[in-house]
């Protein structure tokens, strides 16, 4: 089964609309991190933001936030405003347990702003 | 701070030959992965590196990958015997993590891009 699931293989948003890009993940381990990654046309892989399976409230940085919902096992990330410099693929991911230090990443999803 | 620095960037090679890549992390990181990316694929973890110390290697990771971090400081990546199948983005990461931290994130290169002809 897939660890990290992203259904949204691309997505077109109109430029300053908000956009949510979703994620689910399984795993039996308690303790967990997700983490959404950008990826550019360049290639580098720029980290946005994390949530911790224990932080109590939702991770947010910047225009960037992560709607946790932990008992549907979901991970959502939201950007606000969007902007032309968003266009990119964006991966959702996790580490899972303490001691583990390899972070699962799902297929991702293309996001497109429209100008 | 450079960043993670990783050389070459681009790399073509006849099938058969070898190839290594290297990675220089952050300076003070104490962490350094490895992970390949294939086309429409995220990345895929390889192997860790705690300080020298290899911690960890996927079953990705066949007998002609290896990976070594002397001085705990920069990485090498080599493969032996090339195939086609082995054509890739290959990423490294670093991260600084001390006992107890759950909260950390790796930061990556670039990226070594290898075709494989």
């Amino acid at each position: 089964a897939q660890k990290i699931t992203q259904t949204q293989p691309g997505m077109f948003v109109q430029e300053k609309e908000a956009v949510t890009l979703d994620c689910t993940y399984d795993t039996s381990d308690p303790s967990y991190g997700l983490f959404w990654y950008k990826q550019p046309s360049s290639g580098e892989m720029i980290f946005l933001i994390y949530q911790g399976s224990y932080d109590q409230q939702n991770a947010t940085e910047g225009r960037y936030s992560l709607n946790f919902q932990k008992a549907r096992k979901s991970a959502n990330l939201v950007i606000s405003a969007s902007q032309l410099g968003d266009s990119a693929m964006y991966f959702c991911a996790m580490r899972e347990g303490v001691q583990d230090d390899k972070i699962i990443f799902g297929k991702g999803t293309r996001l497109h702003i429209l100008p | 701070d450079t960043g993670v620095s990783q050389n070459p960037r681009h790399k073509i090679t006849k099938r058969g030959q070898n190839v290594t890549f290297r990675c220089d992390p952050i300076s003070e990181h104490n962490r350094l992965y490895w992970y390949r990316q294939t086309l429409g694929q995220g990345p895929e973890f390889l192997t860790y590196f705690q300080n020298e110390a290899q911690l960890e290697k996927s079953r990705l990771l066949s007998d002609r990958f290896s990976a070594e971090r002397p001085k705990g400081s920069f990485s090498t990546l080599e493969i032996q015997r090339t195939e086609q199948g082995d054509s890739a983005m290959y990423l490294c990461a670093s991260s600084l993590v001390k006992f107890g931290w759950t909260d950390y994130e790796q930061y990556f290169g670039p990226g070594t891009r290898l075709t494989v002809t």
